[in-house]
Formats: structure tokens, sequence, C-alpha cells
């Protein structure tokens, strides 16, 4: 029961445009969602991050966005540039002390920026 | 601050052997949380750590156990190896158990022949 959906497995985008990541849960309980970057040979690197009270959080060139009736949240990438060519995990945190420390993430995406 | 440490980076074990990796997190980061990441099944929870205590477990057999020192640095281990236990292991650490956001470790890519 895959409770975190990244259901692209890969996106090519031209450098400079905006680069759109989507991510789909099924899980309620869930209250926080957060947003990963990993090279190879690497440990995911964290991004950005939103609470289930807001709808939109801004970071310079990322921004995520919330949508809680649908269960979808996306990672904007604004203008792309060929270094964020890596795997983008979504990652969510559920309510409650039962899921302490624990992280539930997607597949990944595999973003490539094309110079 | 110096970032999640992990050692060793590359591990080549038998099946049957046992494994300890070692996980070293940010200075004043208190909960230490372990990962394994594999092509099939992606990144899943093994367990969280804090004040030297497990504080929450995933869904891994008991082959699967860790344990958190006073200083916050956690080792991992994994007892009577089979070769699908080969995967990359991810430590992360997060300032206190409460804290949502993880840092992670660069990781130890373990292969079990």
């Amino acid at each position: 029961d895959q409770q975190v959906k990244q259901n692209s497995p890969s996106l090519s985008v031209q450098e400079g445009r905006i680069s759109i990541l989507n991510c789909d849960y099924t899980n309620s309980m869930f209250d926080y969602f957060l947003w990963y970057k990993k090279y190879p040979a690497e440990g995911p690197t964290f991004l950005i991050s939103i609470s289930s009270i807001k709808d939109k959080n801004e970071d310079g060139r990322f921004t995520v966005f919330l949508n809680k009736s649908a269960k979808h949240l996306s990672l904007h990438i604004v203008p792309s540039q060929p270094g964020d060519s890596a795997v983008y995990f979504c990652a969510a945190s559920e309510i409650g002390g039962t899921s302490y420390g624990k992280l539930t993430f997607g597949q990944g995406t595999i973003l490539t920026v094309h110079p | 601050k110096a970032g999640v440490t992990q050692t060793p980076r590359y591990l080549i074990k038998t099946r049957g052997q046992q494994v300890t990796l070692s996980c070293s997190p940010i200075s004043g980061h208190r909960s230490v949380s372990w990962y394994q990441q594999t092509p099939g099944q992606g990144l899943q929870f093994l367990f969280e750590y804090f004040s030297e205590t497990q504080r929450n477990k995933g869904n891994f057999p008991g082959r699967f156990s860790g344990r958190q020192f006073s200083n916050s640095r956690s080792e991992m281990n994994v007892s009577t190896l089979e070769l699908g236990d080969s995967a990359l292991y991810l430590c992360a650490s997060s300032e206190t158990s409460a804290s949502y956001e993880q840092y992670f470790g660069p990781g130890t890519r373990l292969t079990v022949t």
C-alpha cells in the first residue's frame, strides 16, 4: 500500500522554464509534507516543506503547493537550471506519537534540465 | 555545522554474516532515523531513536536492530544477512523527535553476496 505516490518517473525540462513535480497521497493523517533532492551517491537533501494548515510555501526558486481536498502537492522550480537535475522525492509525516521520526516517501521523479 | 556522517560508506558482506553501520548526527540533533533504499521498494523507514530510546519502528524483521548512545550517535545492526538486504542504508537526524525536517547522511552502500 503506497501512501505517497509520484506518478511521473521522469520529467525533462528546458533550462529557464518551469519544472512542476507532482505528488499524491492517500493517508489523511499526514500533516506535514517535504521535498527532497537526491544526487547519485549522496543522501537526500532537504529542499522545502509545508504544513497542512497552509496551501503554499515559497523559498527562492522553489514553491510547494498543497491541495488537501485533492490530497495532492506539487513542487514548482522557476527558473529551472541544469544543476537542478536530480531525483526529487516527496515525503510526508503523520500526526501522532506513533509516527515519531518516520517520513513516508514517494518513489521519486528524475528531473533532467537541458541547457 | 558538520552534516550527518555515516561509516563505512561501502561494505561487502557474505550471506549469514552480520554487519554494524554507524551514524553521527548533526551536532545538537537528538533524533536519529534510519532508512533502507532499494530500487524495488524505494526509501523505507527502519526505526527512530531519541535520547537512547527507540521511539518508532518500521515493518522490518527482528534481524534489523539499532541503538543510540548518550552523545546521540547511532548504530544499526543487521544479523544473518540475506541477499535482499543489499541496499543503501541512510541515516537522518533532526533536532527533536517532533521535528519533521530530517537531514540525511550520504548513506552506507551494503552489498551482500
